[in-house]
C-alpha cells in the first residue's frame, strides 16, 4: 500500500501569511494527488487534483506543486475562512489513501 | 447542481449489519466512478470502496475486505454499502463521494450518515 504523510500536523499562523503544506507519498505516484478542506461538521472539498489544477470555483490563493514523491500546498495569503483541515489523497493505486491531515489555525 | 444524498446509518450491535445507501442527483449518475469514504470521530478521512461506473469492478480496503459490499442501481441513480460482520472500529460518519475521471479525485460529496457500533 502507498503511505501517504504530512507536515506540519498542525499549524497557527496570521491573515495574510503564506501558508505550506507538504504531503509525501511512500513510492512516486506520478501527479495522481489531490488535496481537500474540510471545516469543522462539514464534508470535505475538493481544492486541487492532478497535484497542481485548481478544482472550478476554487479560490487562487490555492496552489499545489510537486510530482513523483513529494507535494506541496500553498495558501498564498490566509484568509480567516481557510481555518480548516487539509488532506492529501493518492489515486494512483488501489487501496487509495489519505495523508493524517493537516489542522490550520488561525492566530 | 450535484447532490449526493446518503441514507442508513445508525446504531447497530458488533456482528450486525447494516446497508447504506446514497442517492445521486443533477448529473448523469451512469457515467461516475462512485466511492464510500469514512471518517472516525476525531479521525482522518479513509477509503472505504468504489465502483465503476457500469458497476463491472469493484474496489475495497483492506479494513473491509469480505465484510463490506459497494454496488449501484443506475436506473435508480443510487450507491449501496453493504455491510456485514460490523465491528466496533467500523463506528465512522460514512460518506458517499463522486470521483471524476481521468486522476480521478473526489470532486463531489454528501454530507454523510453516521453509523455507530456498540453493544
Amino acid at each position: 500500500d502507498i503511505q501517504m504523510t504530512q507536515s506540519p500536523s498542525s499549524l497557527s499562523a496570521s491573515v495574510g501569511d503564506r501558508v505550506t503544506i507538504t504531503c509525501r507519498a511512500s513510492q512516486s505516484i506520478s501527479t495522481y494527488l489531490n488535496w481537500y478542506q474540510q471545516k469543522s461538521g462539514e464534508a470535505p472539498k475538493l481544492l486541487i487534483y492532478d497535484a497542481s489544477s485548481l478544482q472550478t470555483g476554487g479560490p487562487s490563493r490555492f496552489s499545489g506543486s510537486g510530482s513523483g514523491t513529494a507535494f506541496t500546498l500553498t495558501i498564498s495569503s490566509l484568509q480567516p475562512g481557510d481555518f480548516a483541515t487539509y488532506y492529501c489523497h493518492q489515486s494512483f493505486d488501489f487501496p487509495w489513501t489519505f495523508g493524517p491531515g493537516t489542522k490550520v489555525e488561525i492566530k | 447542481e450535484v447532490q449526493l444524498l446518503e441514507s442508513g446509518g445508525g446504531l447497530v450491535q458488533p456482528g450486525g449489519s447494516l446497508r447504506l445507501s446514497c442517492a445521486a442527483s443533477g448529473f448523469s449518475y451512469s457515467g461516475y466512478t462512485m466511492s464510500w469514504v469514512r471518517q472516525a470521530p476525531g479521525k482522518g478521512l479513509e477509503w472505504v470502496s468504489s465502483i465503476s461506473n457500469g458497476g463491472d469492478s469493484t474496489y475495497y480496503g483492506e479494513s473491509v475486505e469480505g465484510r463490506f459490499t459497494i454496488s449501484r442501481d443506475n436506473s435508480r441513480n443510487t450507491l449501496f454499502l453493504q455491510m456485514n460482520n460490523l465491528r466496533v472500529d467500523d463506528t465512522a460518519k460514512y460518506y458517499c463521494a463522486r470521483v471524476l475521471s481521468g486522476y480521478e479525485p473526489f470532486d463531489h460529496w454528501g454530507q454523510g450518515t453516521l453509523v455507530t457500533v456498540s453493544s
